[in-house]
This record gives structure tokens, C-alpha cells and sequence, in this order.
């Protein structure tokens, strides 16, 4: 079935590093591609998402591209700040008129100024 | 702009007890899900309802049900709790997915912790 992989956290970087977070998946056909943030004591908000291959999502200085041929979709991001410090999840979305995503397990992100 | 709000956000049940948690969407959307997550798992769909008056079993439905009441509100019910089923639980709605293309987005309410004794 379809799933996705994420590294291992948890990751803890130095305010201004330059972040990726690796994202693999599996899925038959054309999924969609997203990335989650949970902040402490939240639910879980999109950050970008692609939807075909070589799409770029961004925001808020995050990117990720989606790339069909190594099935991947990494999180990077040039210069993170202590704000940035939460739990994010890659997932996809198995096809257009598919309504359930599937997550990966999370990789928790802890910047220190 | 309240979104989707879940309730109670935090509960402790001893084993055999049972407990609805209640979900509620303001956006008008159309699908409504229950997921949990556990640590190292991420979230995983235990029902979901593509539309007012259908539900479906997601990946780990066993020891739930679920109730569409009608399109604000979407239910989850453990009628025999177990320390399995400790978990953080988590409300999502999602917009124009039935008859229409996938946004993908899910909009979630802030969870609700529920430890089983």
C-alpha cells in the first residue's frame, strides 16, 4: 500500500543552519505531496504542497520539490530560526479524487538561538 | 474563527469505560476524519466521512465508532476502552473533496489526549 518515510529525528540545529528534512514515498499512480506543521499544543497546519512531479511547494521560506523519479519530496529550508521549532509530517494524498492522507511519523525540529 | 473545535482536550478513562469526543467544523466543509497519533507512528485515519450521512473505516477503526450527526458535527465513540487506546486524537475537515478534485488540505482541531488505565 501506499506509505511514507521520513528521517529519523529528532533534529536539533543552531539558529540561521540551513534545514532538510528527507521524505520518501510509495504510491501507485499521481499522489499529492504535502508537508504538516504541529506546533506545541496544536493541530497539525499545511505548510506547501505539490501536486504533479518537479511542482515546488513553498512557504513561509520552506520548499520542497517534488521529484518522481527518486520518489521524494525533502523539506529545506536556507536559514531557520527558533520559531521554526515543531513537529512536521510529510504525507501524501494516493490520487485527485482520493480524500485520505497518509502520513509519516513525524520529525520533531528544535532550533536553539 | 473558531475552525474545528474538539472536545473535551483532555480525558482519563479506567479500562472497560466508554467516552465520545466531539467534533465540530464552522467552515462548511464536506468531509470530516478521526485520526490518532502515537509517538513514532504519525497519524493514522481511523473513520472518515466524505459527506453528511456516509462514514468508512480509515487504517485502524477496530474499538471505534463514528456518527455524521449532520454536516458541523462528527463523532467518535469508544464503547470498551483499553490502554491501547491511549492516544491524542485529532479532528480534521477538509473541503469539495466528494464529486471534485483533492485539495488535500486538512484543517485540524488542537486534539484531544486520552489516557486509558
Amino acid at each position: 500500500g501506499d506509505s511514507v518515510t521520513q528521517m529519523e529525528g529528532p533534529v536539533t540545529l543552531s539558529e540561521e543552519a540551513f534545514l532538510t528534512i528527507n521524505c520518501t514515498y510509495t504510491a501507485t499512480g499521481y499522489p499529492s505531496l504535502f508537508w504538516y506543521v504541529q506546533y506545541p499544543g496544536e493541530g497539525l497546519q499545511l505548510l506547501l504542497k505539490a501536486t504533479k512531479a518537479d511542482d515546488k511547494g513553498s512557504n513561509k521560506g520552506f520548499e520542497a520539490t517534488y521529484r518522481k523519479e527518486t520518489t521524494s519530496f525533502h523539506l529545506e529550508k536556507g536559514s531557520v530560526q527558533v520559531s521554526d521549532s515543531a513537529v512536521y509530517f510529510c504525507a501524501l494524498s494516493p490520487g485527485a479524487w482520493a480524500q485520505k492522507l497518509v502520513f509519516g511519523q513525524g520529525t520533531r525540529l528544535t532550533i536553539n538561538p | 474563527n473558531a475552525g474545528v473545535t474538539q472536545t473535551p482536550k483532555f480525558q482519563v478513562l479506567k479500562t472497560g469505560q466508554s467516552m465520545t469526543l466531539q467534533c465540530a467544523q464552522d467552515m462548511n466543509h464536506n468531509s470530516m476524519y478521526w485520526y490518532r497519533q502515537d509517538p513514532g507512528m504519525g497519524l493514522r485515519l481511523i473513520y472518515y466521512s466524505a459527506s453528511e450521512g456516509t462514514t468508512d473505516k480509515g487504517e485502524v477503526p477496530n474499538g471505534y465508532n463514528v456518527s455524521r450527526l449532520n454536516k458541523r458535527e462528527f463523532s467518535l465513540r469508544l464503547e470498551s476502552a483499553a490502554p491501547s487506546q491511549t492516544s491524542v486524537y485529532f479532528c480534521a475537515s477538509s473541503d469539495r473533496l466528494a464529486g471534485g478534485p483533492n485539495t488535500g488540505e486538512l484543517f485540524f482541531g488542537e486534539g484531544s489526549r486520552l489516557t486509558v488505565l
